[in-house]
């Protein structure tokens, strides 16, 4: 088996400020995902990953940008942080997009002061 | 409106009883994936399914791509049971790696 690991598991920030999250897999898996997570809604697609440098966009990429610096680890930046926001990020890798199953790491909480 | 549409939102079972979850999709939905988020937050995957059932100890799954849905049965409930249980729709293929997700059954079960 494998295990996905995400740091840090919380973090707190300011406004406005610029914010990294990190994400390593030791499945050997080509795609990676980064989710959000807001309270009573279902995850939603930031970007993902199809292989090592490969970024592509989902629903929900507007204030983030996305790293694959190799082919286990794939970081997520939020650009500016919103005030009040709360939110949990999930990182997430399958063996190819779409079509096989998803493990997730256990989450990064974020809150913004 | 939502693509992937759960029910019930939430759901209260005493131990011991069966139950039955459901996922509709307005999407062409090739594959499913049902995931358990337990209370420490960790989304663990219950089932991957192409059209057709699976079957996992106490859990059992259908997905129905004509009729376009899926469901989950909890046999014989246990209080491990208890979590958020999501859906999520894909599409086989290509590039495509979005996942659609539904917003989840909040399951409690109690003794």
């Amino acid at each position: 088996g494998g295990i996905i690991t995400q740091t840090p598991k919380f973090l707190i920030g300011q406004e406005g400020q610029k914010l990294t999250l990190k994400c390593q897999q030791n499945f050997n898996h080509d795609t990676m995902y980064w989710y959000r997570q807001d309270s009573g809604k279902g995850l939603r697609l930031i970007y993902y990953s199809i292989t090592e440098n490969d970024l592509q966009k989902g629903d929900l990429s507007e204030g983030y940008d996305a790293s694959r610096e190799k082919k286990s680890s794939f970081s997520l930046t939020v650009t500016s942080a919103q005030k009040n926001e709360m939110a949990v990020f999930l990182c997430a890798s399958s063996i190819l997009p779409g079509v096989n199953t998803l493990y997730f790491g256990a989450g990064t909480r974020l809150s913004v002061l | 409106g939502d693509k992937v549409k759960q029910s019930p939102s939430a759901l209260s079972l005493q131990e011991g009883t069966n139950s039955a979850l459901r996922c509709n999709f307005s999407i062409a939905a090739t594959t499913v994936q049902w995931f358990l988020q337990n209370p420490r937050g960790s989304l663990i995957n219950l089932f991957y399914l192409v059209p057709g059932t699976k079957e996992n100890g106490r859990l059992k799954s259908a997905f129905d791509s004509k009729e376009s849905y899926s469901t989950l049965h909890i046999r014989d409930a246990q209080l491990e049971d208890s979590g958020t249980y999501f859906c999520a729709a894909g599409r086989a293929g290509g590039s495509n790696a979005k996942l659609t997700f539904g917003k989840g059954t909040k399951l409690s079960v109690k003794s």
